[in-house]
């Protein structure tokens, strides 16, 4: 089994959805992160938490929400989504270094 | 802040040598890393360095001067399935949150 697993692995919605990407965790890390991926851009941090009471905004949050519901469990939430939320996501979670999941391609239309 | 730079894409032949370089401009700092992506999968780590000097596993080395703000990446007797991106990483002190900060990575290919 995979140590992090992401939930869906990809996923086209229209613009105005509701959607939620899930992740969970088998490392036993009280850290996990959200990442977003672009073409040219490389990974940029959405959000982050360093345990189910502590959440935090990263550098490209607005648009986004995050629910720690477990130590395990970090999901990723865009309320209303836009065609420029269309990019790779990755959930991760870290002790010393980072362990990605496999990534979610959303596709907002 | 942090400021991050790598080439955006490198070529070279299968069996040659290649390194990649970063520089970094970071408010503290507490590590780098190299990661490996395939397209369109994950990331997965290769190296992290923390002191200054040369590191090497296997095929891969990984080099850094804290002076210089310098890291490469040197991949020896390259494979075709070396193709991927080389996503350098660095780990600052500012804000106690100590999480890493990626580059845009490197494209590499390899051809035969």
């Amino acid at each position: 089994d995979a140590d992090v697993t992401q939930t869906p692995r990809n996923r086209i919605t229209k613009t105005g959805k509701r959607i939620m990407l899930e992740c969970s965790q088998t490392k036993g890390h009280d850290r996990m992160y959200w990442y977003r991926q672009d073409p040219g851009l490389g990974l940029r941090l959405i959000y982050y938490s360093f345990d189910v009471k502590d959440i935090n905004k990263g550098e490209i949050s607005d648009g986004y929400s995050v629910s720690r519901q477990a130590q395990a469990k970090f999901s990723l939430s865009l309320e209303s989504a836009i065609p420029n939320q269309t990019a790779l996501y990755f959930c991760a979670t870290s002790g010393e270094k980072l362990f990605f999941g496999s990534g979610t391609q959303l596709s907002v239309l | 802040g942090q400021n991050i730079d790598q080439p955006t894409e490198m070529t070279a032949t299968e069996g040659a040598i290649v390194q990649i370089n970063c520089t970094y401009q970071t408010s503290g700092f507490n590590g780098l890393f190299w990661y490996q992506q395939h397209a369109g999968e994950a990331p997965t780590f290769l190296s992290y360095n923390v002191l200054d000097g040369l590191e090497e596993k296997g095929r891969f080395s990984s080099f850094l001067s804290r002076s210089k703000g310098y890291s490469y990446l040197l991949l020896k007797e390259l494979q075709m399935k070396d193709s991927a991106s080389y996503l350098c990483a660095v780990r600052p002190t500012s804000g106690g949150s100590y999480i890493p900060t990626f580059g845009r990575g490197t494209s590499l290919i390899v051809h035969p």
